[in-house]
């Protein structure tokens, strides 16, 4: 059974540091992308960006573009979500999804979400 | 970028009622573009892909249609386990994007 499972909830202050993970089992790890997406409270769903875990070759939405860093570690199949200073306004769930290798490259499996407070 | 448009926002529906969403392209994405449902707390769930095809597991009263900018989402007889938000998603461009969601309620 592919499985993604997400770290836990972080309550963190404006300023600091977070990363986040996304582990991930059940299927082989380095050929499909991996996506991340933000969902700020009672809002609407944002693609962040994707990683291809076998090179490292990374995109990122406009809006992510030098405000987060996706990365991974082919070792341990394990995606990561982090930011170098937190603002208030990084409050949101975060979700990872693997994307698909055929078809429309749709995002078939998804984790089961990470809260992340910055007060 | 590939702006994506939905409608409408939200719409109250009855149990067993055809229910139809529409989703627009910016700029032509042939059959790139997928449906999701979130229902709240939980993580988005892939319905239809590729536009057209069901996802599996899905139920077939949920089908997609269209191509190039113009899609819809339709869901054949509603089921209270249908009342959720739906949104589309082009992965016709590298920077994925998805619509704005259709809330589906209850009447």
């Amino acid at each position: 059974e592919v499985q993604l499972v997400q770290s836990g909830t972080e309550v963190k202050k404006p300023g600091e540091s977070l990363k986040i993970s996304c582990k991930t089992s059940g299927y082989t790890f380095t050929s499909h992308w991996i996506g991340w997406v933000r969902q700020m409270p009672g809002k609407g769903l944002e693609w962040m960006g994707i990683i291809y875990p076998d090179d490292s070759d990374t995109r990122y939405g406009p809006s992510f573009q030098g405000q987060v860093t996706i990365s991974a570690d082919k070792s341990i199949s394990t995606a990561y979500l982090q930011w170098s200073s937190l603002k208030a306004s990084d409050t949101a769930m975060y979700y990872c999804a693997r994307q698909t290798i055929v078809g429309s490259y749709a995002m078939d499996v998804w984790g089961q979400g990470t809260t992340v407070t910055v007060s | 970028d590939i702006q994506m448009t939905q409608s409408p926002s939200s719409l109250s529906a009855s149990i067993g009622d055809r229910v139809t969403i529409t989703c627009r392209a910016s700029q032509s994405i042939s059959t790139y573009l997928n449906w999701y449902q979130q229902k709240p707390g939980k993580a988005p769930k892939l319905l239809i892909y590729a536009a057209s095809s069901l996802q599996s597991e899905v139920p077939s009263r949920f089908s997609g249609s269209g191509s190039g900018t113009d899609f819809t989402l339709t869901i054949t007889s509603l089921q209270p386990e249908d009342f959720a938000t739906y949104y589309c998603q082009q992965s016709y461009s590298t920077l994925r994007t998805f619509g704005p969601g259709t809330k589906v309620d209850i009447k």
